[in-house]
């Protein structure tokens, strides 16, 4: 069976430093990859989409990044983070295209 | 801009009764949908998935897609207390990066 990790679960950085958020896929190859984020009370913000190794597609402009430097792990980063960089931050998988999505445990990260 | 609107309620039931979600989505080209709960603080975990018109059950769920009328729903039976999240639909368009949510319908299942 396919499993899906996040790490770390919580994260307090204040504003203006670095992040890394990493993702690893266990139990399946050439997995879709994504990254969301989910604010306080919000839905969910595709920010990134990977259909392969080095292959990234961004949603939204901002101050994050994602890579994907092997088949089944995404990390997503930052230079500088912001106040309203702050959420929960959800690593998702799929199968192709156009099946079911799912999610790791997530991220849940403050910036101060 | 594709959108999926959902009411966000909260929707709150008797334990045992039935309880309706419904989703509306903006795109006539949409291919799969999908129903998604999310406890307070956790990820969204999916408990339902449609591709072509009808219904389709699976244990105490049913989805329910109408695409003449856009518009997708679940109904869970029995509804039990553990039922009480956050359920998020999800369309997807054409593809990965067309994969949208709705804001999600809080249901309150009273014992």
């Amino acid at each position: 069976s396919q499993t899906i990790h996040q790490w770390p679960a919580t994260l307090v950085q204040p504003v203006g430093s670095p992040l890394s958020l990493e993702c690893t896929v266990e139990g399946t190859s050439n997995p879709n990859l994504y990254w969301y984020r989910q604010a306080a009370g919000r839905g969910l913000q595709l920010l990134f989409y990977s259909v392969g190794i080095g292959q990234i597609s961004s949603e939204v402009p901002q101050n994050l990044s994602a890579s994907r430097p092997q088949d089944r792990q995404f990390i997503l980063s930052s230079k500088k983070l912001l106040l309203s960089d702050s959420g929960f931050y959800l690593c998702a998988w799929s199968r192709g295209t156009m099946g079911e999505q799912y999610f790791g445990p997530g991220t849940r990260l403050t910036v101060t | 801009q594709k959108e999926v609107e959902q009411n966000s309620g909260p929707l709150s039931v008797p334990e045992g009764a039935i309880a309706s979600l419904n989703c509306t989505y903006s795109d006539r080209v949409s291919q799969s949908f999908f129903w998604y709960r999310q406890y307070s603080g956790k990820s969204p975990e999916l408990i339902m998935s449609i591709y072509s018109n009808g219904d389709k059950e699976d244990g105490r769920f049913t989805a329910q897609l109408n695409k003449a009328s856009q518009y997708v729903s679940l109904l869970i039976r029995d509804s039990q207390p553990s039922d009480s999240a956050t359920y998020l639909c999800a369309v997807n368009y054409r593809g990965g990066q067309n994969f949208v949510f709705g804001p999600g319908t809080r249901l309150s299942v009273l014992p």
